[in-house]
């Protein structure tokens, strides 16, 4: 079966520290990456994205992730977070030429204190 | 670009009544939207999956004659929540597939808060 696993269920973090997220994935497929942040009470916004081509991703507000296929991980970081970036984050896969469902980790909750 | 609307943002109905949720892709037509149901400090989970002008596909455990899917357009998905109960408060979120993008990307809505009294 298909599966994602985020390692940390919570992050806590000093402002401007680095940090890291961490997912693995289980797949006897093909896979699309994702790294989705969801901010209380809202909806989901896309980080990033990993669907082919360089390993290394860049996404919005300053993370990136790196797609690494022999231990079908997916770590998303960032060099130096704000306060603004406490939220949860949720790691997902999109199996391919699976009608497009998205599999979601059980998130990761990052809280950033000053 | 890529912005789904969910309205009403939070409802609150008494239980044994019917609750509406709708489900928009304003700039974009989507095929496929999905509804998801999340519990507080929990990940998303899959609910149906809502295909334009055919029966939606609902996961093992969802029961669709409670969770009634209907997607009437490329703009618009409803989930109507049958003779609700207390247990199925909770949020839920949809996403729309926009069709320009080959993967299928899927953009989020901003979530329904829904409390059953």
């Amino acid at each position: 079966a298909q599966s994602v696993t985020q390692l940390d269920s919570q992050v806590p973090v000093f402002e401007e520290a680095p940090v890291e997220l961490r997912c693995n994935y289980s797949s006897s497929v093909s896979v699309y990456l994702f790294w989705y942040v969801q901010y209380p009470n809202q909806g989901l916004q896309l980080l990033l994205k990993y669907l082919s081509g360089s390993t290394l991703v860049k996404g919005i507000n300053g993370f990136e992730a790196e797609f690494n296929k022999s231990q079908t991980s997916f770590h998303l970081r960032k060099p130096s977070v704000h306060i603004s970036d406490t939220a949860e984050y949720f790691c997902a896969v999109i199996l391919y030429n699976q009608g497009g469902k998205l599999i979601f980790g059980q998130g990761t909750e990052l809280s950033v204190k000053p | 670009g890529a912005v789904v609307s969910q309205h009403p943002s939070r409802v609150i109905c008494k239980s044994g009544t019917s609750v509406k949720i709708e489900c928009r892709s304003l700039d974009f037509q989507a095929t496929t939207m999905f509804w998801y149901r999340q519990f507080p400090k929990q990940s998303l989970m899959l609910m149906a999956t809502s295909n334009e002008g055919s029966k939606a596909t609902y996961e093992q455990g969802v029961e669709k004659d409670k969770f009634l899917i209907n997607h009437a357009s490329l703009t618009l998905s409803t989930l109507t929540v049958t003779s609700a109960h207390p247990e199925d408060s909770s949020f839920y979120i949809c996403s729309a597939r926009d069709l320009r993008t080959p993967v299928g990307e899927q953009y989020f809505g901003p979530g329904t808060r829904l409390t059953v009294t």
